[in-house]
């Protein structure tokens, strides 16, 4: 099975930061992964496909890059809203998703 | 616009089977282009892919739960189902179901159900 590492877990930041999120997988994917956002008492929502597409709707201030083994997300500017946790999921052989970023208002 | 819902019991008893039902409304589970998936999430842990079907009826399942995972279809009904067997306290989790329209990308979400184990 294929593991994905995400990091950090948890983070604090200010409305107007950018952040990072990175998740490496214990072996190659192409780019079958995606980027998704979990509020409290939520079904998550999908954010970025296909490593770099954005899904439809989504703010443009969301971006995704990586190929092969390690990938990142970035929000360009951290809006209010934005606080929530986030998961990648890997979906090149049976969906594995990270363990989860927890965003925190700092 | 497309909705999924998911039903079944709440509260299901240790060694029984977990049965959930997830309605497809808004656009037909029989598309050639998606799968329809369920995924778990204990309270307060992440999240987990169950299995995922295709309107034809393959499927393929988590290797860690395979042996107790049963996802079918039923196209007239625009309905998926999951049956969990021989369930467990560490099977109480959230259950969503979701569509599937490419690699990774799960669009559509269920709210959720939460399903507890207990006697």
């Amino acid at each position: 099975a294929i593991q994905m590492t995400q990091s950090p877990s948890s983070l604090s930041a200010s409305v107007g930061d950018r952040v990072t999120i990175t998740c490496r997988a214990s072996q190659g994917i192409r780019n079958d992964l995606g980027w998704y956002q979990q509020k409290p008492g939520k079904a998550p929502k999908l954010l970025i496909y296909a490593a770099s597409s954005l899904q439809s709707g989504v703010p443009s201030r969301f971006s995704g890059s990586g190929s092969g083994t390690d990938f990142t997300l970035t929000i360009s500017s951290l809006q209010p809203e934005d606080f929530a946790t986030y998961y990648c999921l890997q979906d090149y052989n049976y969906p594995s998703f990270g363990q989860g970023t927890k965003v925190e208002i700092k | 616009q497309l909705q999924l819902q998911e039903s079944g019991p709440g509260l299901v008893k240790p060694s029984e089977t977990l049965s959930l039902t997830c309605t497809v409304s808004g656009g037909s589970i029989s598309s050639s282009s998606y799968y329809w998936g369920w995924i778990r999430q204990p309270p307060g842990k992440g999240l987990e892919w169950i299995g995922s079907i295709y309107y034809s009826g393959s499927t393929y399942y988590n290797p860690s739960l395979k042996s107790r995972v049963t996802i079918s279809v039923d196209t007239s009904k625009n309905q998926f189902s999951l049956k969990l067997s021989s369930v467990t306290a560490a099977d109480t989790a959230v259950y969503y179901c979701a569509r599937r329209r490419s690699m990774a990308n799960f669009d559509y979400w269920g709210q959720g159900t939460l399903v507890t184990v207990s006697s």
